[in-house]
């Protein structure tokens, strides 16, 4: 079975914390993604990757920046936290093989920031 | 990228009864999934259908595609409490940022016992 872990179920943070969340899987997917979901708003991704060092800005990236330096691990990094960053943030990898486009989902972050 | 949208927002049955819900997207596209999330949780993957392919069924599952009007649906037939869950679809085509999945607000499904 495909595996995502987060590094955190709940985190709680402060204004101007540099904030880390941790994606990893376990399926040598190459893709990867981040979205962050909030009431009435759904999913909105934040950045994905295609491959190890490679990262691209998804529909809201302000104030975001990722990094992917092993295959198997995505991080989202908040450079520092705002109150309007509070949300759940969800991570998904998918493979890019021809016809396995199923992407897997994490069991998302609820980050706090006060 | 392209979004799909889930209509209605949000469906309230009885158990037992049958759930259907839809969606629409813009462009075309090369297959279309349905995931659902219970929750507080992650979004897991239900079922693909194909763009050429008119429907498929999946235990309790059955999904179509109408590409010509660029909507499909998903029945849950038979529901149980346990179907209670937010589902969405997700459009996609290949090719560049067009290959990410986009998803919608959903459709809040409530089953009640």
């Amino acid at each position: 079975d495909v595996k995502v872990t987060q590094s955190s179920r709940y985190l709680v943070k402060r204004t101007g914390e540099k904030v880390f969340l941790e994606c990893v899987q376990d399926m040598d997917h190459e893709n990867m993604f981040w979205y962050r979901q909030d009431p009435g708003l759904g999913l909105r991704l934040i950045y994905f990757s295609y491959d190890v060092k490679m990262k691209e800005k998804g529909d809201i990236p302000e104030g975001y920046s990722v990094s992917r330096e092993k295959k198997e691990r995505f991080s989202l990094i908040l450079e520092s936290a705002s109150t309007n960053q509070t949300s759940m943030y969800l991570c998904a990898s998918r493979s890019s093989g021809s016809g396995t486009d199923t992407q897997y989902f994490g069991p998302g972050t609820r980050l706090t920031v006060l | 990228s392209q979004q799909g949208e889930e209509d209605p927002q949000a469906l309230s049955i009885q158990e037992g009864e049958n759930a259907t819900m839809n969606c629409s997207y813009k462009t075309s596209i090369n297959n279309l999934q349905w995931y659902r999330q219970n929750s507080g949780r992650g979004l897991v993957h239900l079922i693909l259908i194909r763009s050429n392919e008119r429907e498929k069924h999946s235990g309790r599952l059955r999904v179509t595609l109408d590409t010509s009007k660029k909507s499909s649906s998903l029945l849950i037939t038979a529901s149980r409490a346990a179907d209670t869950a937010s589902y969405f679809c997700a459009p996609l085509r290949y090719g560049g940022s067009q290959g990410n999945l986009i998803f919608g607000k959903g459709t809040k499904l409530s089953v009640k016992p």
